[in-house]
């Protein structure tokens, strides 16, 4: 079964850090970008973050760039995504999803249950 | 522009045929992708390309696109297609995505 497991979650205080985890299986994860999406409560989606399947391109939303960073273990077929810095409206749940490209389009067509995260003092 | 703009709700009667659009100027350039979300759950995608369904995506669902508007459209609407319906594409920039800003579908 295709699967995507996020965890690393909590609650933290604004300036903190947290680490996000996202366990792949059932596909071979080294052939696919990934990325993470957000979902503040309430609210709609917004993009985060992407990574290439060699790392080699990475790409952040205005959002968080210069206090998240993308990354990956093909060996150990997990994502990840460390914030630093972290401000209240950082507070949602994350998604990892993976990114599949066909020959006229790409989407995010396998998504994990999400791993909320909540930025309070 | 890089935004994506949607109606924030609509609704249709059970077994009617209801579209849901997407604006943004990116769309001129790469085709969108929609997302069926219920309360608690991940997103789902349910169209991608020009008018792709995903293996277990019934066929009520489809898109089309035309300049920088892409449309949703379920034909049959059914009680379960009752969720949030997202747009996703490529930014301007063709390096980034953005999600457009949800629409809320009722079947009444």
């Amino acid at each position: 079964e295709v699967q995507l497991v996020e965890s690393g979650g909590g609650l933290v205080k604004p300036g903190g850090s947290l680490r996000l985890s996202c366990a792949a299986s059932g596909f071979t994860f080294s052939s696919y970008s990934m990325n993470w999406v957000r979902q503040a409560p309430g609210k709609g989606l917004e993009w985060v973050s992407s990574i290439s399947s060699s790392s080699s391109y990475i790409y952040y939303a205005d959002s968080v760039k210069g206090r998240f960073t993308i990354s990956r273990d093909n060996a150990k077929n997990s994502l990840y995504l460390q914030m630093n810095s972290l401000r209240a409206e950082d507070t949602a749940v994350y998604y990892c999803a993976r990114g599949t490209v066909t020959t006229d389009s790409d989407s995010f067509d396998i998504w994990g249950q999400g791993t909320m995260v909540t930025v309070s003092s | 522009s890089s935004e994506l703009t949607q109606d924030p709700a609509v609704s249709v009667a059970l077994g009617q045929t209801v579209r849901i659009t997407c604006q943004g100027d990116s769309l001129r350039s790469y085709y969108a992708s929609w997302y069926q979300q219920k309360p608690g759950q991940a997103p789902v995608l349910v169209i991608y390309g020009k008018n792709n369904r995903p293996s277990g995506i019934p066929d009520r669902f489809s898109g089309s696109s035309s300049g920088n508007t892409a449309s949703l459209t379920i034909t049959g609407a059914q009680a379960e297609d009752e969720a949030d319906y997202y747009c996703n594409s490529r930014d301007s920039s063709g390096n980034r995505y953005v999600f457009g800003t949800g629409t809320k579908v009722t079947v009444l």
